[in-house]
């Protein structure tokens, strides 16, 4: 089973900064089988990235992934107040298919 | 577009099979990989298992030997059975749909959770 490890559990920053959220597999993914999620209070996860740097429809382009094999970051380049949440990076691939990382959350300092 | 929406009780007791529907609303069930995913409170997110549109499913092997999910593409719904509860199946259950394109998966949308407690 491939673990994935978010780190930090907590990052407390303030709008305008910069956030960068990782994601480290256990073994290496290939690079188009991580996606990211956000999640809000009382809310469903909503689809950031796919693929590992493909931006979903309506998703706005502070939000950006990258990363390869066992180590993946999503960057949020300017954090508007709405983008304090929770974050989960998903992979896709050997037994069990799909998995989700513990969360990040992002906090207002 | 297209939205999901789940539906079933909110309170089952120990040792009692869990029903969970989902309807897909503003498009086809035909294709995709149509999925449940839960939340036990203040949590992660847990795979639970997907359906295709065909009929063939994918279970999480933790839960494997508890869960069934099937579809019915007559009425746009996919369905979700879950065995032998305890307190630890207390969880939010969301259904979502899943992609398959160039070897990437995701799950978009979403339906808005339904909370199920377990307890007698």
């Amino acid at each position: 089973e491939i673990v994935l490890t978010q780190s930090p559990g907590t990052l407390s920053l303030s709008p305008g900064e910069r956030a960068t959220l990782s994601c480290r597999a256990s073994q290496s993914v290939s690079s188009t089988n991580l996606a990211w999620y956000q999640q809000k209070p009382g809310q469903a996860p909503r689809l950031l990235i796919y693929g590992a740097s493909s931006r979903a429809t309506g998703i706005p382009d502070r939000f950006s992934g990258s990363g390869s094999g066992t180590d993946f970051t999503l960057t949020i380049s300017r954090l508007e107040p709405e983008d304090f949440a929770v974050y989960y990076c998903q992979q896709y691939g050997s037994s069990p298919p799909i998995t989700f990382g513990q969360g990040t959350r992002l906090e207002i300092k | 577009q297209v939205q999901l929406q789940e539906s079933g009780p909110g309170l089952v007791k120990p040792s009692e099979t869990l029903s969970l529907s989902c309807t897909v609303s503003g498009g086809s069930i035909n294709s995709y990989y149509w999925s449940w995913i839960r939340q036990p409170p203040g949590r992660g997110l847990e795979w639970i298992g997907y359906i295709y549109y065909s009929g063939s499913t994918n279970y999480n092997p933790s839960l494997k030997s508890r869960v069934t999910i099937s579809v019915d593409t007559s009425k746009n719904q996919f369905s979700l059975k879950l065995s032998s509860l305890t307190a630890a199946d207390t969880a939010v259950y969301y259904c979502a749909r899943g992609s398959i394109w160039a070897g990437m998966f995701w799950f978009d949308p979403w339906g808005q959770g339904t909370l199920v407690t377990v307890s007698s």
